[in-house]
C-alpha cells in the first residue's frame, strides 16, 4: 500500500533560518505529491503539488521537487518568518485514487 | 467563497450518548471524506462518498457510519462514542477530477469521557 514517512518534529527555527522538511513515500503507482499546511486553530490548506517526476511546486517561498528515483518530495524555504509556523503535512495520491494518504505531520516554531 | 463547513468546532460528550458531526461544502464537489487526527498519526481516512448515496470505508471506519443524502452534504455518525474516538476530526471534498486540491474543514475536536 502507500505511505509517507516526514521527518520528525518538532523543529524550532530563528527568523530568517533555512527551513528543510524530509518527505519520502512508498507507491504502487506514479503518485501526484502534495504539501498542506496546517495553521493553528485551522483546517489542512494546499501549500503546493506537483504531479510527475520532477516537477517543482512552489508557493509562498517554499519549494518542493518531485524526484521519482529517491521517492522524495521534500519541502524547503530559504528564509522563514514568524508567521510560517504551523504543521506541515506530505501527502499522497495514486493517479487513480482519490484518496489522500498523509505523513505524520511536522510541526514548525519559527522564533522572532 | 468556497469553503467547507463543519459543526461543532468543539464537542465534549460522554461514552455511548449517540452524536453527529456535520459537514456541508459549496463547491459542488463529487468526493468528501472524513480523516481523524492523531499525534504521531497523522490524518487517517474513515469513509468516503465518491457522490449522492456512494460512499465506502477508509482505513479507520470501525465505530463510524457517514451518509450522503444530498451532494453538499456528508455527516459523521457516532451511535455510541468511546474514549479511544476522541481526536480532531476534519471533513475533506474534492472534485471529481484527479490531482485536484482538497479542501478541508476547520475540524471538530470531539472529547469522549
Amino acid at each position: 500500500g502507500n505511505s509517507v514517512t516526514q521527518m520528525e518534529g518538532p523543529v524550532t527555527l530563528s527568523e530568517e533560518a533555512f527551513l528543510t522538511i524530509n518527505c519520502t513515500y512508498t507507491a504502487t503507482g506514479y503518485p501526484s505529491l502534495f504539501w498542506y499546511v496546517q495553521y493553528p486553530g485551522e483546517g489542512l490548506q494546499l501549500l503546493l503539488k506537483a504531479t510527475k517526476a520532477d516537477d517543482k511546486g512552489s508557493n509562498k517561498g517554499f519549494e518542493a521537487t518531485y524526484r521519482k528515483e529517491t521517492t522524495s518530495f521534500h519541502l524547503e524555504k530559504g528564509s522563514v518568518q514568524v508567521s510560517d509556523s504551523a504543521v506541515y503535512f506530505c501527502a499522497l495520491s495514486e493517479t487513480d485514487d482519490y484518496k489522500l494518504s498523509f505523513g505524520a505531520g511536522t510541526t514548525v516554531t519559527v522564533r522572532a | 467563497e468556497a469553503q467547507v463547513t463543519q459543526n461543532p468546532r468543539y464537542l465534549i460528550t460522554v461514552t455511548g450518548k449517540k452524536l453527529t458531526v456535520t459537514c456541508s461544502q459549496n463547491m459542488n464537489h463529487e468526493y468528501m471524506s472524513w480523516y481523524r487526527q492523531d499525534p504521531g498519526l497523522g490524518l487517517r481516512q474513515i469513509y468516503y462518498s465518491m457522490n449522492v448515496e456512494v460512499t465506502d470505508k477508509g482505513d479507520v471506519p470501525e465505530g463510524y457510519k457517514v451518509s450522503r443524502k444530498e451532494k453538499r452534504n456528508f455527516p459523521l455518525i457516532l451511535e455510541s462514542p468511546s474514549p479511544n474516538q476522541t481526536s480532531l476530526y476534519f471533513c475533506a471534498s474534492r472534485t471529481g477530477v484527479l490531482n485536484t486540491e482538497a479542501f478541508f474543514g476547520q475540524g471538530t475536536r470531539l472529547t469522549v469521557v
